[in-house]
């Protein structure tokens, strides 16, 4: 089994707050990755990084900002949370040379009220 | 990008061999073909990946014919447990060397007793 941990599980949260979404591998990864997946969709990527010091935006606009000062953290914040950020959001890594097999964390699931 | 087709929906019961089938016709000469799982409120799993003709693992096989225009995943005498949305997708590689994954909307197999 992957080592790929995503906390918190459910978040709901009002209008305006800060947010920020934790992931973490032990697996010693260099690739990380964050999808948005609403109930039923697809996974659509919002960030993904090649490695400490490096992150990239995905291919859906997101309000939201990705870190990677650690090889095993790539946390997610949110500044300012709004309605339309409601989602489930999924952490992935993946080894260096073999993205197409990446492993997911079990997701956090929120809900801006 | 190469898009992918793939039923919406499959039933099945116990026992029984599934076969999903995938098309891809603009599939590009590097790209890979990766078969995922996922079930309600967690993260996709990844299943099965393959390039070319037949892939076999513990859990499933994949197929692909000669001109890579599509594929199938076959679950030899699927369980109730194997009721989950299946995605076929096509990684596409970028000059950096990032393998990107795009998921579509899936196949939803339905196991019953």
């Amino acid at each position: 089994e992957a080592d790929i941990y995503q906390t918190p599980r459910y978040l709901v949260i009002g209008t305006g707050k800060k947010i920020t979404l934790e992931c973490s591998q032990t697996m010693g990864h260099d690739k990380m990755y964050w999808y948005q997946q609403d109930p039923g969709m697809e996974l659509h990527l919002i960030h993904y990084s090649y490695g400490v010091n490096s992150t990239e935006k995905g291919d859906l606009s997101s309000e939201s900002t990705v870190s990677r000062i650690r090889t095993e953290h790539f946390p997610l914040t949110l500044e300012s949370a709004r309605p339309s950020h409601t989602s489930q959001y999924l952490c992935a890594s993946s080894e260096w040379d073999n993205s197409y097999e990446q492993y997911f964390g079990p997701g956090t699931r929120l809900t801006v009220t | 990008l190469a898009k992918t087709t793939q039923p919406i929906s499959m039933d099945s019961y116990e026992g029984q061999e599934v076969n999903i089938t995938c098309s891809h016709n603009n599939i590009a000469t590097n790209d890979y073909i990766t078969w995922y799982q996922q079930f309600p409120s967690q993260g996709p799993r990844f299943i099965i990946q393959g390039y070319k003709t037949k892939v076999t693992n513990e859990v499933a096989s994949l197929f692909i014919p000669a001109d890579r225009k599509s594929s199938t995943l076959s679950l030899p005498r699927v369980s109730l447990s194997d009721t989950a949305v299946y995605y076929c997708l096509v990684g596409e590689e970028r000059d950096t060397g990032f393998q990107k994954l795009v998921f579509g909307t899936g196949t939803r197999l339905l196991v019953s007793p």
